[in-house]
């Protein structure tokens, strides 16, 4: 089945305890990002990428980290969590970076930065 | 200026009734796509349908329909025959060319979305 998967789907963490977010994606799609969702303020991208090893800032990068080392997966990264980081963070990923081009959502990873 | 404008807060409609979500958007491209996604309760995001800019047929899946007015800049989702498991969270998306905005490319912008009830 094609999809996107993210890992874990729920935490609660404390505030500066090193965190990693899993995405994958068993699509073959070169183009990857995440997103947070927030009441009130909507989704932002937080950063992207548009093929191995090539990574961007979204709108909101600030206290995140990505890497692209292949293709099929894309690690969000908290070094430092803070409250402020506490969301709703999706992984979606699309064929490529055509407008055209529907981007696929994972089912989502729940954030408590306590 | 927002891009994307969903001006329903929220809608309810009776089971089995046809609805339609509201949205406009803003854009100087001339190609961009336009999608809707479907939020439950439970969270996940469910893309619904799309829209390309060139295409002037109206777009069709299933019971979702896109209602796409090039020049009024709208695209509205016309929902046929609603189910009870039709109750969610609706948002518009647009998908802009590669230097969307200058800072970031392909992303998706969301409106703020559309809470759907639907009443049995």
């Amino acid at each position: 089945e094609a999809q996107v998967t993210q890992n874990p789907r729920y935490l609660i963490t404390v505030t500066g305890k090193k965190l990693t977010v899993t995405c994958s994606q068993n699509m073959n799609h070169e183009y990857m990002s995440w997103y947070r969702q927030d009441p009130g303020l909507g989704l932002r991208q937080i950063y992207y990428s548009m093929n191995v090893e090539v990574t961007d800032k979204g709108d909101v990068p600030e206290g995140y980290k990505v890497s692209r080392k292949e293709k099929r997966n894309f690690p969000l990264i908290l070094e430092s969590p803070s409250p402020n980081q506490t969301s709703l963070y999706f992984c979606a990923s699309s064929l490529s970076v055509r407008r055209t081009d529907t981007q696929y959502f994972g089912p989502g990873t729940r954030l408590t930065v306590l | 200026a927002q891009k994307i404008t969903q001006t329903q807060p929220g809608m309810f409609v009776q089971e089995k009734e046809a609805v339609t979500l509201d949205c406009t958007y803003d854009t100087s491209d001339q190609s961009y796509g336009l999608f809707w996604y479907k939020q439950p309760s439970s969270g996940e995001m469910i893309f619904l349908i799309y829209q390309g800019s060139y295409d002037e047929q109206n777009a069709t899946e299933g019971r979702y329909s896109l209602n796409f007015q090039k020049a009024r800049k709208s695209a509205n989702l016309v929902i046929s025959a609603s189910q009870l498991g039709d109750s969610a969270m609706y948002f518009c998306a647009m998908r802009e060319g590669l230097r969307a905005g200058g800072t970031s490319y392909g992303k998706l912008t969301f409106g703020q979305g559309t809470i759907l009830t639907v009443h049995p």
